[in-house]
């Protein structure tokens, strides 16, 4: 079975301070692991891919398969980040979702 | 030029009715998707066609029929609509191992 747990639903922060949006999976095989953000009620737009190890919109994204997590991290929020995060885990043709966070970034 | 795109974009429709959401994608994607994100912002998926071809079924009630005319299209036929029904209907394709690209989203409310 796999599964995608993102255990905090609400997150606020100050603008300028750090966020981290944690992601945990359990993958009996070797995981395909996205960060996906949705803006208010606009359509969801890939953010970050764990293979490409880049940072997006100064975000990034480490797999640590150690601890089966995929935690989303900025050092420095802005408002514009305030959205809808998705962690997702890719296996076979199937992309499976966490429930998501709401990040809202306070001035 | 909108890659993954969906109608209508809103669709308000009483309790029985037959409905139809439509999806095309220009990306040349083999994969793709239909998914459910209902009112607490869950996402789950319904349907993946691959080649026109269902893959996916998820447990999704028969008055659900997806249907890919071809692999550019895949449309959502929804009979005999529900109360429960409402929510927004999101299509996706994907190629291979890339990531899915969505579309902006059909909001079905059942009256």
């Amino acid at each position: 079975a796999q599964r995608v747990t993102q255990p905090e639903k609400l997150l606020s922060v100050f603008k300028g301070a750090p966020v981290e949006l944690k992601c945990n999976y359990s993958y009996s095989g070797s995981p395909e692991l996205f960060w996906y953000v949705q803006y208010s009620r606009q359509r969801l737009q890939l953010l970050l891919r764990h293979i490409s190890r880049e940072s997006i919109k100064g975000f990034t994204a480490d797999l640590n398969k150690g601890e089966t997590s995929f935690h989303l991290k900025k050092p420095f929020a802005q408002e514009e980040d305030s959205a809808m995060y998705y962690c997702a885990l890719k296996h076979d043709y199937k992309l499976s979702f966490g429930a998501g966070t709401t990040v809202t970034v306070r001035a | 030029d909108t890659a993954v795109s969906q109608t209508p974009k809103y669709l308000v429709t009483q309790m029985g009715n037959d409905k139809s959401i439509k999806c095309e994608q220009n990306l040349g994607h083999d994969t793709m998707y239909w998914y459910k994100q209902d009112s607490k912002k869950f996402l789950k998926i319904m349907f993946s066609y691959n080649n026109k071809e269902l893959i996916i079924n998820e447990t999704v009630p028969n008055r659900f029929s997806p249907k890919s005319p071809d692999k550019a299209h895949l449309n959502l036929h929804i009979n005999s609509l529900e109360l429960g029904d409402s929510a927004v209907y999101f299509c996706a394709s994907s190629q291979a191992n890339s990531p899915l690209h969505f579309g902006n989203g059909t909001r079905l409310t059942v009256t």
